[in-house]
């Protein structure tokens, strides 16, 4: 099956910095990947994906990248803020019937 | 607020009760889930359900039983609870099968501590 590998497990950043969390991904066939934002006490939240016939999506201050040949994709935060303090999740899936497969997580911190 | 909210938030309970914990969405999705999140965070499918059907059913103890009594809603009733159960569950709906188009919406999770 699929297995993604996140990394790392935790950034710790000034705000105003940049941030970038990669994944990696096992199965070629994988073609959607998302990203969710959890907050402290809440639960996930989508907020960029990427399809694989493209390879970079851009959201005001966050990106997402994707290299297909070397099977990873990263996301990209700019001029952090303390609000962007969270766990990041990245996941990948191949459609169909299959199940999305998650990273473990990141947890950002954004020092004021 | 179009969403998926699910209750108890927070449920303390003995080692051998029964409890259940309850989803609903108003987005109009087919499909909803059922996530356990552990304390390191890992994310981890225990069931779908697609239109009131099961479709998915992973590696679960079967002391766990989720009931879809419509599209909107899906509870997850857990028997003879153990210290091991205890973990943040995450109830999930998605516009297509498997979240393969546009993702998940997650409801805001229910810890549930094993005593």
């Amino acid at each position: 099956g699929e297995n993604v590998e996140q990394h790392p497990s935790t950034l710790s950043v000034q705000e105003g910095d940049s941030a970038v969390i990669k994944c990696t991904y096992s199965d070629s066939a994988s073609n959607y990947f998302p990203w969710y934002k959890q907050e402290l006490g809440k639960g996930p939240q989508l907020i960029i994906d990427i399809r694989s016939n493209v390879g970079e999506k851009k959201d005001q201050r966050i990106a997402v990248t994707l290299n297909k040949t070397a099977k990873h994709f990263s996301l990209h935060i700019t001029e952090t803020q303390p609000e962007d303090s969270a766990v990041y999740f990245c996941a990948a899936s191949k459609g169909g019937s299959y199940i999305p497969t998650f990273g473990r997580g990141t947890s950002l911190i954004v020092h004021p | 607020d179009t969403a998926v909210s699910q209750t108890p938030k927070y449920l303390v309970t003995q080692m051998g009760n029964d409890k259940s914990i309850k989803c609903e969405q108003n987005l109009g999705h087919d499909t909803m889930y059922w996530y356990k999140q552990d304390s390191k965070k890992f994310l981890k499918i225990m069931f779908s359900y697609n239109n009131k059907e099961l479709i998915i059913n992973e590696t679960v103890p079967n002391r766990f039983s989720p009931k879809s009594p419509d599209k909107a809603h899906l509870n997850l009733h857990i028997n003879s609870l153990e210290l091991g159960d205890s973990a943040v569950y995450f109830c999930a709906s998605s516009q297509d099968l498997r979240g393969n188009s546009y993702g998940y919406t997650f409801g805001s999770g229910t810890r549930l501590t094993v005593v």
